[in-house]
């Protein structure tokens, strides 16, 4: 079945305390990204990565680190969290090329609150 | 910049009725995709139905269609024969084409509830 995968599903951590939300897809998109989703705020883009290598900054990247080592995974990297980077976060793929109107495709979300 | 409105925050319906939600968007890039998805009350983000700028037809899913009028800068989604299943949050987006970061701009969200 051709999927996102985010883990954790839900979290609950402290501030201060370095965490890592990991990104998987098996579709062999070359674009994954990264949103966060705030009451009030919508939907916003952390991070993203054109493919293997290549990465870069979104709207709201400060407090967030990525990498992409591998084609298949996108892993977000809270070095330092904070209670303000509480929020539903959402890792999303799509693939480029052919037709420039391709969809992304969502993980289910990773709830976070930092206390 | 792109920008997407959805002026309903919450829309209600009747069980196997039609309804229609509104999306109307701004950009100045010719080459554009929309998109709408459906987040339920589980958190997930479930992509539905997309439209290319360039499509000369509107884009039918199933019981989902979207009705584009380039012109007026419009695509809104229509959900045929509602089920219960249907309410959530919907949302419409919006991403450039070739040359830009591919970010989807999403609009405040529909709230549908389906009512028996």
């Amino acid at each position: 079945e051709a999927q996102v995968t985010q883990n954790p599903r839900y979290l609950i951590t402290v501030t201060g305390k370095k965490l890592t939300v990991t990104c998987s897809q098996n579709m062999n998109h070359e674009y994954m990204s990264w949103y966060r989703q705030d009451p009030g705020l919508g939907l916003r883009q952390i991070y993203y990565s054109m493919n293997v290598e290549v990465t870069d900054k979104g709207d709201v990247p400060e407090g967030y680190k990525v990498s992409r080592k591998e084609k298949r995974n996108f892993p977000l990297i809270l070095e330092s969290p904070s209670p303000n980077q509480t929020s539903l976060y959402f890792c999303a793929s799509r693939r480029q090329g052919l037709n420039s109107n391709q969809p992304q495709h969502f993980g289910d979300g990773t709830r976070l609150s930092i206390l | 910049a792109q920008k997407i409105t959805q002026t309903q925050p919450g829309m209600f319906v009747q069980e196997k009725e039609a309804v229609t939600l509104d999306c109307t968007y701004d950009t100045s890039d010719p080459s554009y995709g929309l998109f709408w998805y459906k987040q339920p009350s589980s958190g997930e983000m479930i992509f539905l139905i997309y439209q290319g700028s360039y499509d000369q037809q509107n884009a039918t899913e199933g019981r989902y269609s979207l009705n584009f009028q380039k012109a007026r800068k419009s695509a809104n989604l229509v959900i045929s024969a509602s089920q219960l299943g249907d309410s959530a949050m919907y949302f419409c987006a919006m991403s450039l084409g070739e040359g830009s970061n591919y970010k989807l701009t999403f609009g405040k969200g529909t709230l549908l509830t389906v009512n028996p």
